[in-house]
């Protein structure tokens, strides 16, 4: 499984635009790449995904350069409540027997 | 659509214990993950489970183990509980069908504390 390189935290104002990115250098052909968000003492919840180019959905944008050895997850005017942990995965589509392995992830602190 | 479910929430045992934690996923998904979460070591992959059958296994001692039933219902076992075992152990559920990688869902936790 591919290797994620994240920074370990960023910090951002309220209404500023956030971007994130992630190293993963030996991203295999099959391999997409999702985000998650947690909160203390909750369990890691999906952003989003993509594979190439660009995803957006209603709460976040994902970058993907033509190489696909990096991504960045960016996340428009950012408010209080997007304080939380940011985790990068690289996996493969629906490859059996996948484990998913989280990294040490980015803590992003919002401050008004 | 119900969510992932974890129970118990919250568990406190001694050293020496033993303790099972359950997870019901979400219906229709038939791949359950395991992980445990401390603040030193961060998200760790237990194991993941699919159809009764665990596919992966990661880097634990053989005192954690676990079980997946013909309704993908799912429980962990962790024997001879040490202190270094505190931490918050989640579970994920995911359809493997479709496109695009699996998305994982987790439930909120079950928070056990070592004494």
């Amino acid at each position: 499984l591919a290797k994620t390189t994240q920074p370990i935290s960023m910090d951002s104002y309220e209404g500023q635009e956030v971007n994130i990115t992630c190293s993963h250098n030996n991203i295999a052909t099959n391999d997409y790449i999702t985000w998650y968000q947690q909160f203390p003492s909750q369990g890691p919840r999906f952003i989003i995904q993509g594979y190439k180019t660009k995803v957006t959905n209603e709460v976040a944008s994902l970058f993907i350069p033509a190489d696909r050895k990096s991504s960045t997850l960016s996340l428009p005017r950012v408010s209080l409540s997007d304080t939380a942990v940011y985790y990068c995965l690289v996996g493969g589509a629906n490859q059996a027997g996948t484990a998913l392995i989280f990294g040490k992830g980015t803590t992003l602190s919002v401050s008004s | 659509k119900a969510g992932v479910t974890q129970t118990p929430r919250y568990l406190i045992k001694t050293r020496g214990q033993q303790v099972t934690l359950s997870c019901s996923p979400i219906s229709g998904h038939r791949s359950v993950s395991w992980y445990q979460q401390t603040p030193g070591q961060g998200l760790q992959f237990l194991f993941e489970y699919f159809s009764e059958t665990q596919r992966n296994k990661g880097n634990f001692p053989g005192r954690f183990s676990g079980r997946q039933f013909s309704n993908s219902r799912s429980e962990m076992n962790v024997s001879t509980l040490e202190l270094g075992d505190s931490a918050l152990y989640l579970c994920a559920s995911s359809w493997t069908g479709g496109s695009g990688a699996n998305v994982l869902t987790f439930g909120a936790g079950s928070r056990l504390t070592v004494l």
